[in-house]
């Protein structure tokens, strides 16, 4: 069976520093790998995607994540951050063609100081 | 214009009622979902329909039953409420093609049973 998981579950940061949020996962085959965003009241939509190609993918409001095979790994980074970025943040795994089957972390919840 | 639109936002009931949640796409999706998150931010898939048939049914009790009138449309019956449905239920959509496992979320319907 899939897994995920996110190592923090509460992040604070002060403005300008720079983030990384863990993701790493259990899966036996292909994986698309995804993080999620929920800004606060709000849906979540999506930061970025891997489906394949370069492991750096770059995302919306400079938010990029790294995708490291052999570490089952799939990080989100931002080199600073600023107090708009506090919101949950959730990665998700799942085969390729079949968003039904994509498992979700349980979510970093991200406190931007100003 | 919302792209995936769910109604109401705010559902407060007592337990043993019954309620309906509506979820509308506009993107043109073959695949519509429900998840449901609970209070640990823990988000779950409950259904997936595909052109209006049944192609995931996680376990979930059978007093939930979703209903597609047509590929734009997928709602969300309760039957008698029960204190631990109170939570956040997501609709969402998906298309096929290499583009199938992105998910466009809306923006949840917080359902309260007293």
């Amino acid at each position: 069976a899939q897994s995920v998981s996110q190592h923090n579950h509460h992040v604070i940061l002060s403005e300008a520093a720079s983030l990384e949020l863990g993701c790493n996962y259990s899966y036996g085959g292909t994986v698309n790998l995804f993080w999620y965003v929920q800004y606060p009241g709000q849906h979540l939509q999506l930061l970025l995607k891997y489906f394949s190609g370069d492991p750096l993918v770059k995302g919306i409001k400079g938010f990029e994540a790294e995708f490291i095979k052999s570490k089952f790994s799939f990080n989100l980074r931002k080199p600073s951050v600023q107090w708009s970025d506090t919101a949950e943040y959730f990665c998700a795994v799942g085969p390729p063609g079949n968003a039904g089957k994509s498992t979700f972390g349980d979510g970093t919840t991200l406190t931007v100081k100003p | 214009d919302t792209a995936v639109s769910q109604t109401p936002k705010y559902l407060v009931t007592q337990m043993g009622n019954d309620k309906s949640i509506k979820c509308e796409q506009n993107l043109g999706h073959d695949t519509m979902y429900w998840y449901k998150q609970d209070s640990k931010k823990f988000l779950k898939i409950m259904f997936s329909y595909n052109n209006k048939e049944l192609i995931i049914n996680e376990t979930v009790p059978n007093r939930f039953s979703p209903k597609s009138p047509d590929k734009a449309h997928l709602n969300l019956h309760i039957n008698s409420l029960e204190l631990g449905d109170s939570a956040v239920y997501f609709c969402a959509s998906s298309h096929g093609g290499s583009g199938a496992n992105v998910l466009t979320f809306g923006a949840g319907s917080r359902l309260t049973v007293l």
